[in-house]
């Protein structure tokens, strides 16, 4: 699989304020796929992009497909403490290629 | 069943044991998946089962680890002589197939404690 580079490892906010993470690549990706963990559980799906320049909305959530298709990113507005956890973006090609993940820490 | 099941949830072995993880994927799907997680790293990829057979076995380790997969369903994943660096949570993913854009479902994982 393709190498997907997230940054950054660890972001702390305030709860209310924005978060980005961004997932990056130097070559083409067919999609991009972000999950989410929760601390002690599992990643769990979120969203596929497929198209250049694609932007998808869920709730708080907006995520990004590049128009190369070489990077991504998820912004989350007005973060929550149920935000807590590590977003994965993936190449989701027959066996997906997980980036090392952001971990999101959400100060009350 | 409902969701990829896996058990044991917890291990604890001693040092230089064998251990066998099981995982049972969602029904009807077809591709299995095993991932390694070490602590506050990333998922690192093991092996991957299209059916009954492994395609790639790239991300094993070492020859130490191996993995079955039988009747197109439950996979085991045995790690043989375990060391302190196997410590890590193992999760088990499936999906319906094995093209582009497959949404994998996880398992809540098997967290493998070598002592």
């Amino acid at each position: 699989g393709q190498q997907v580079m997230q940054i950054p490892q660890y972001q702390h906010v305030q709860e209310g304020e924005d978060f980005t993470t961004y997932c990056n690549s130097s070559t083409t990706l067919s999609n991009i796929q972000w999950y989410k963990q929760r601390p002690g559980g599992h990643p769990v799906f979120l969203i596929q992009l497929v198209k250049s320049g694609e932007v998808k909305k869920q709730k708080r959530l907006t995520f990004q497909f590049g128009e190369a298709k070489k990077n991504s990113s998820l912004h989350i507005t007005a973060t929550q403490t149920t935000d807590v956890g590590t977003y994965f973006c993936a190449e989701g090609s027959y066996i997906p290629t997980f980036g090392r993940g952001t971990s999101l820490i959400v100060h009350p | 069943g409902a969701g990829v099941s896996q058990s044991p949830s917890n291990k604890v072995t001693e040092k230089g044991k064998d251990v066998e993880l099981r995982c049972d994927p969602i029904s009807g799907h077809t591709a299995l998946y095993w991932y390694r997680q070490s602590l506050g790293q990333g998922l690192e990829f093991l092996i991957y089962f299209q059916g009954n057979s492994a395609p790639d076995k790239s991300g094993l380790p070492s020859d130490r680890f191996s993995a079955e997969r039988t009747g197109g369903s439950v996979s085991t994943l045995t790690i043989q002589r375990t060391q302190q660096e196997d410590s890590a949570v193992y999760l088990c993913a499936s999906s319906l197939g094995s093209s582009f854009g497959n949404t994998i479902y996880f398992g809540e994982g098997s967290w493998l404690t070598v002592v």
